[in-house]
């Protein structure tokens, strides 16, 4: 059993580029999250899927950020025009809704982005 | 709005003593809580969790409180180990169960 895996690890880039990450979750898993982390805080919720569907964002999520979750396995999350205040770690988690009451969710070791 | 509070941002503990670590809450509709454990350049793994019909629950060396009428609680660790040092981020679900809603964290250092 693989983990939820992220890619790529580390993200350097500079203002006004745009970047992709790309989550793969555990394989039977339907649902797939994005949060992102910054200095000093817990992860903060940005979108979820449940198979392909996208069924909430988070006002934290502008137009500028983008997921998607085609076919239900790996999804991507696009940032474009990036600004100084996108840097952060971006974490993907994923879980099988309905198997464990606690929601728990598992996560990947994140992509980390640093905008210049 | 903060609805996950954890007011303490480090504690430091001596190894075999106990370790507490609290959580507040706003949302009375929170369903389950839980705590996750993070270790640098890892992403969060869960260690533990409560329904909010119960007041305790119990994993090892491990213990989570539930106050539901304070809406606090916390997490017991007996004894600290220096390999449970770590940040520790309080977590809860909302109603429906969509996702969880994370505390800011804190800072576990067990000094051997």
């Amino acid at each position: 059993d693989t983990g939820v895996s992220q890619n790529p690890r580390h993200k350097i880039t500079k203002r006004g580029q745009n970047v992709t990450f790309r989550c793969d979750p555990i394989s039977e898993h339907n649902r797939l999250y994005w949060y992102r982390q910054t200095l000093g805080q817990g992860p903060e919720f940005l979108t979820y899927f449940q198979n392909e569907a996208q069924l909430e964002k988070s006002r934290l999520l502008s137009d500028r950020f983008s997921a998607e979750r085609p076919k239900g396995s790996f999804s991507t999350l696009e940032i474009q025009r990036t600004e100084q205040g996108d840097s952060a770690m971006y974490l993907c988690a994923s879980s099988l809704f309905g198997k464990r009451p606690t929601g728990e969710l598992f996560f990947g070791e994140g992509s980390r982005l640093t905008v210049l | 709005d903060q609805q996950v509070k954890q007011n303490s941002p480090s504690l430091s503990v001596q190894e075999g003593r106990i370790s507490i670590l609290n959580c507040d809450y706003t949302n009375s509709m929170f369903d389950y809580f839980l705590w996750y454990k993070k270790y640098p350049a890892e992403g969060p793994t869960f260690l533990i969790s409560i329904s909010s019909i119960k007041d305790k629950n119990e994993d090892g060396r491990f213990t989570v409180f539930l106050n539901k009428s304070a809406k606090h609680l916390s997490l017991h660790i007996v004894p600290s180990q220096p390999g449970d040092s770590a940040v520790y981020f309080c977590a809860a679900r909302t109603e429906y169960g969509n996702k969880l809603v994370f505390g800011a964290g804190t800072i576990l250092r067990v000094k051997s």
